[in-house]
């Protein structure tokens, strides 16, 4: 049974600071995965989907990784910023085109 | 304000009222999912419907019945809740599952209150 695991749970920065989430999923057969933004009490904005034959993904500020036979990814956020605050989920497409999901890192910018 | 649209936004209600909650998207999208957000628990995923017809059900009680009557339309129909429902009921959309790499997109989701 896949699982996703993101550490840390919560995370504090000053206003500049870069961010690094990291998101670890234990059954290297995906077909790709997904980092999604989440506002409180909204729904999911997805970000950057990476394919499970592809090494990263760019977008703007955003950096997403990909090493899939270690079972990692990692979300870069550079010079973050307040509207940054957000709590960031990370999910995978398996086998059963099932996303799982992980249990988000909830972000906090500090102005 | 994204191509998925969910109603209603909040919803309160006892546990033995009956209460539908409605998805629509407008992305051309053949696959549709329902998925469920509780307090301290990740994301789980509900059910899927691929071409209007059901091809996921993980292991959900009966008191929840989903309804597809065409791609772009999914309800998911509740009755006799209890209060540990009481959640973030999220729907979603992508091209159908058949092929793996579609992402899917999020609608803003249902703030379900179960009395």
């Amino acid at each position: 049974k896949q699982e996703v695991t993101q550490i840390p749970a919560a995370l504090s920065v000053p206003e500049g600071e870069n961010l690094v989430l990291n998101c670890s999923f234990t059954d290297s057969a995906i077909y790709n995965l997904q980092w999604f933004r989440q506002d409180p009490g909204k729904g999911l904005t997805s970000l950057l989907l990476i394919q499970s034959s592809q090494r990263e993904q760019t977008s703007g500020r955003l950096n997403a990784s990909l090493d899939k036979s270690s079972g990692r990814s990692t979300l870069y956020i550079a010079a973050s910023q307040p509207g940054d605050s957000a709590t960031y989920l990370c999910a995978v497409k398996a086998a059963g085109n099932k996303l799982t999901f992980g249990g988000g890192t909830r972000v906090l910018v500090k102005p | 304000e994204t191509g998925v649209t969910q109603t209603p936004r909040h919803l309160v209600m006892g546990m033995t009222n009956k209460k539908s909650l409605k998805c629509e998207q407008h992305l051309g999208h053949n696959a549709m999912y329902w998925y469920k957000q509780s307090a301290k628990k990740p994301l789980e995923l509900m059910f899927v419907y691929n071409f209007k017809e059901q091809t996921e059900n993980n292991s959900v009680p009966s008191r929840f019945s989903p309804e597809c009557p065409n791609s772009s339309h999914l309800f998911l129909h509740l009755h006799t809740l209890q209060p540990e429902d009481s959640a973030l009921y999220l729907c979603a959309s992508s091209q159908a599952t058949r092929q793996e790499y579609n992402e899917q997109f999020f609608g803003p989701g249902t703030r379900l209150t179960v009395l």
